[in-house]
This record gives structure tokens, C-alpha cells and sequence, in this order.
């Protein structure tokens, strides 16, 4: 069973920084792209981050470059998302999520439980 | 930057009704569009992708269609389960993808 739980949400000061974790297991995970979206409290869903499989290719929505790195550890079965110079704009319920189908794992077909990030004062 | 609108924002219907959801590209995006579904404190679940393959373990009642602007989902006849919000999401401008604002689904 493919299973996908976050870590590393919590409340955080504007100007912050916070790591995200991903563990998976039931799958091969050095075998598929992997992302992270995002869900504003009460709005819809975001396309964050996301990085090909042996690391080598990492493409970031616009307002995140240069503030959040997306990374891996295949060794681990794990992915991170580091998150600097954090906004209030940035709070949200952050997902890592499994890209599957197509080229580029072009879709997302297991999802975790989700972390929050409140960023606030 | 693609831009997804649905509609429409709201759908009350009864068990048992067919459910039309609408997905609109502001431009073309072949058949490189999902469609998820997400109930309230669930993470998203795939049920379409490209445009008109069900993913693993769909059933049915749910068919995607259309290519370029336009998108449908349908979801024959509705089951108590199938209340929800869904999402189109499209990755015709991959690496970059982009969600619809979600048409929620309600019991009427």
C-alpha cells in the first residue's frame, strides 16, 4: 500500500524557516517524480515544488523561487521542502504528493494526510 | 500562465441525479488536464487524467471528456460518497501546473 505522511508543519514567525518531511513507503521511490502542493485554509489546491527522480531537476511555482528547495533522499524514501523567508501569504496545508502518468509524472496519484504551516506572529 | 475555470461554483443535486462539471483553459492544453476529488479534511484523490482515463480503482459512474479548452466531468448517478469539491488541473505548461478554483458538489 502506498502510504505518504508529512511532517515538520507548525506555526512559525514571518521571516522563518521551516523543513518539511515526506516519508513514503509501498512504492519504489527513487522511480517516480514527487511534489509538493499546497491548500490555503478554505481555498484550493497549489502546485509548490517538484523533483525528478534522481534529484537532477527541480522546477518551483513563481512565488516560491528563491525562498523554499525542494529535495530528496532515495536512500530514505524521503522528501523534504525547506522553507525561508516564510510569509503569511505562505500558510496552507502542504501536501507531498506521488507524480505519475505521462513523461514527467505529469499527474498526482497518491497524496499524503497533509501538514499545516501557519505563519504568523 | 494557464488559467482553469470551472463551473459552475456550486452543483445541488440528489442521489441518484447525473452531475455535469465543467473545466474551461484560457488556452489550449491538448488533453493534459485530472480532475480530483476532494472531500473535507481528505487530501485530493485522482479520478481522471488526460482528460478521459479513469485512474486505479474509479469506478464507473465517472467519465471525463473533451480536448483543447474544454472539459467535462460526469458523474452518472450520484452516490452519497460523491458529494465533494472537485478539481481540474491541467500540465500542458509543465514543469509548471495549474488547479481550477473547484466546483463543490452538494446534496440538494
Amino acid at each position: 500500500e502506498v502510504q505518504l505522511v508529512e511532517s515538520g508543519g507548525g506555526l512559525v514567525q514571518p521571516g522563518g524557516s521551516l523543513r518539511l518531511s515526506c516519508a513514503a513507503s509501498g512504492f519504489t521511490f527513487s522511480s517516480y517524480w514527487m511534489s509538493w502542493v499546497r491548500q490555503a485554509p478554505g481555498k484550493g489546491l497549489e502546485w509548490v515544488a517538484n523533483i525528478k527522480q534522481d534529484g537532477s531537476e527541480k522546477y518551483y511555482v513563481d512565488s516560491v523561487k528563491g525562498r523554499f528547495t525542494i529535495s530528496r533522499d532515495n536512500a530514505k524514501n524521503s522528501l523534504y521542502l525547506q522553507m525561508n523567508s516564510l510569509r503569511a501569504e505562505d500558510t496552507a496545508v502542504y501536501y507531498c504528493a506521488r507524480a505519475d502518468y505521462g513523461d514527467h509524472g505529469d499527474y498526482f496519484d497518491y497524496w499524503g494526510q497533509g501538514t499545516l504551516v501557519t505563519v504568523s506572529s | 500562465e494557464i488559467v482553469l475555470t470551472q463551473s459552475p461554483a456550486t452543483l445541488s443535486l440528489s442521489p441518484g441525479e447525473r452531475a455535469t462539471l465543467s473545466c474551461r483553459a484560457s488556452q489550449s492544453v491538448s488533453s493534459y488536464l485530472a480532475w480530483y476529488q476532494q472531500k473535507p479534511g481528505q487530501a485530493p484523490r485522482l479520478l481522471i487524467y488526460d482528460a478521459s482515463n479513469r485512474a486505479t480503482g474509479i469506478p464507473a459512474r465517472f467519465s471525463g471528456s473533451g480536448s483543447g479548452t474544454d472539459f467535462t466531468l460526469t458523474i452518472s448517478s450520484l452516490e452519497p460518497e460523491d458529494f465533494a469539491v472537485y478539481y481540474c488541473q491541467q500540465r500542458s505548461n509543465w514543469p509548471g501546473f495549474t488547479f481550477g478554483p473547484g466546483t463543490k458538489v452538494d446534496i440538494k
